[in-house]
């Protein structure tokens, strides 16, 4: 079965240090989304992607993070530097994504659990 | 915009119990509806959805129906088991830019 895979699982950087994050979507799934979910609270979106375009990045912090889709394939999210407030998970999920999509339902990889200290 | 609105948890049943978890949104125009559950420790799993007005989502016992004059989704299972014990996330996709939105997640606890 097709799945969304990401890596590393776990991190655990110290803070004013880089990290970097890496999804590999469904294939075929246009849409791509990073997702934060700070422990006990709902995933919060950072970045969308179509294809290869950002269509929203309006909730990611644009002084420390970055993200990119180069190919439209698969996607890498940075951090740099790392605060003690960034330590959560962070969640990538892939959907069709195509405008006469109906069934547009979003598949989650497992995660990336960052630990900043 | 788009927005999710979930009832408080946590949650705590006693097996066997009836579930219900109210979930309202906001959206333009006509949104997909999903609901997401969460293991301890790992990423979401979609439960169910349902696509259009009067569609009832069903999966492993768990069933929820778009209301769209009501703008609901909730979530009920009739008979629940210390397995269901996880966190629950109503989430919509606007058709057209695609955009995920999430409520806040009500946790459920199933105790023996």
């Amino acid at each position: 079965e097709a799945e969304v895979a990401q890596s590393p699982r776990y991190k655990i950087t110290e803070k004013s240090q880089a990290v970097a994050f890496w999804c590999d979507p469904i294939s075929g799934h246009a849409t791509l989304y990073w997702y934060r979910q700070i422990l006990g609270q709902g995933p919060e979106l950072l970045v969308q992607f179509q294809d290869e375009s950002v269509v929203d990045d309006s909730q990611l912090p644009k002084d420390r993070f970055s993200a990119e889709r180069l190919k439209g394939v698969d996607s890498t999210l940075k951090i740099q530097p790392a605060e003690l407030g960034d330590s959560a998970m962070y969640l990538c999920a892939s959907s069709l994504g195509r405008r006469e999509a109906v069934n547009t339902e979003a598949f989650f990889g497992q995660g990336t659990r960052l630990t900043v200290v | 915009g788009n927005s999710v609105t979930q009832m408080e948890g946590p949650v705590t049943l006693s097996e066997e119990a009836f579930l219900t978890i109210n979930c309202t949104y906001t959206a333009t125009g006509y949104p997909s509806l999903f609901w997401y559950v969460q293991y301890p420790g790992e990423g979401l799993q979609l439960l169910l959805k349902a696509t259009k007005a009067d569609d009832k989502g069903s999966n492993k016992g768990f069933e929820a129906t778009y209301r769209k004059e009501t703008t609901s989704f909730h979530l009920e299972k009739g008979s629940v088991q210390v397995s269901d014990s996880a966190v629950y996330f109503c989430a919509l996709i606007a058709f057209g830019n695609e955009k995920l939105t999430f409520g806040t997640g009500t946790r459920l606890t199933i105790i023996p």
